[in-house]
């Protein structure tokens, strides 16, 4: 069963410019949350979505972020016209249910660098 | 908002030593669950105990939630412990973790 799947790796991008994350949940989990990870800092709190929906977008800075899950196909994770303080290490998780009662299993993250 | 401190930030351990890491949390939680995030970044779930006590191999953890603490113990810590751990917990209500600032654990040869 393969774990939560993120890509890029690693992602590069000019000021201004659109980056797209990408994150394909472990097969029979439908709830995804991204996270977002300064250097030396734990993870935030982004977005929470099930299939089509979005449920919890407290942690969303309200401009140029948005995010999506289709009914087929990976989650996206959209940031526009990206400035140098978007540069951060974003995560995936997924889980079967709400979390309060599962584990979390986290993908390997998308390391953003704005230059 | 909810408060979680980890403690201590930093850990340096000889090889073969045990440790215990500390996560107070200010309010009443449903869930709780232990990461390791390693050198390559990489977070992996270690536990979700909400309460009570685990094992697996040579980490166990211990939830008090009336007191509002839990204990993340390694023994016999190996190179590859190190790495940050962080401590997450999620109150009734919420939709999400939030973080502790973790426990950065240094083992050394």
């Amino acid at each position: 069963n393969a774990g939560v799947m993120q890509n890029p790796r690693h992602l590069v991008r000019r000021r201004g410019q659109e980056a797209r994350l990408r994150c394909s949940p472990m097969k029979g989990h439908s709830h995804v949350y991204w996270y977002r990870q300064l250097p030396e800092e734990g993870l935030k709190f982004m977005v929470y979505l099930q299939k089509e929906n979005i449920i919890d977008e407290s942690g969303m800075p309200k401009e140029r972020f948005s995010a999506e899950f289709p009914k087929e196909g990976p989650s996206i994770l959209r940031i526009q016209q990206v400035v140098r303080g978007d540069s951060a290490a974003y995560f995936c998780a997924s889980s079967p249910n709400r979390a309060y009662n599962s584990p979390l299993h986290f993908g390997n993250g998308t390391r953003l660098t704005v230059t | 908002g909810i408060q979680v401190e980890q403690s201590p930030p930093d850990l340096i351990l000889q090889e073969g030593a045990n440790s215990t890491l500390r996560c107070n949390f200010s309010d009443s939680v449903n869930n709780l669950q232990w990461f390791h995030q390693n050198p390559w970044g990489q977070l992996i779930n270690l536990f979700y105990i909400p309460s009570g006590t685990k094992q697996n191999g040579r980490l166990s953890a211990t939830t008090v939630a009336t007191e509002r603490y839990s204990l993340l113990y390694i023994s016999s810590s190996q190179t590859t412990d190190s790495g940050v751990y962080f401590c997450a917990v999620e109150r009734g209500g919420a939709n999400n973790l939030f973080f502790g600032t973790g426990t950065r654990l240094t083992v050394i040869p």
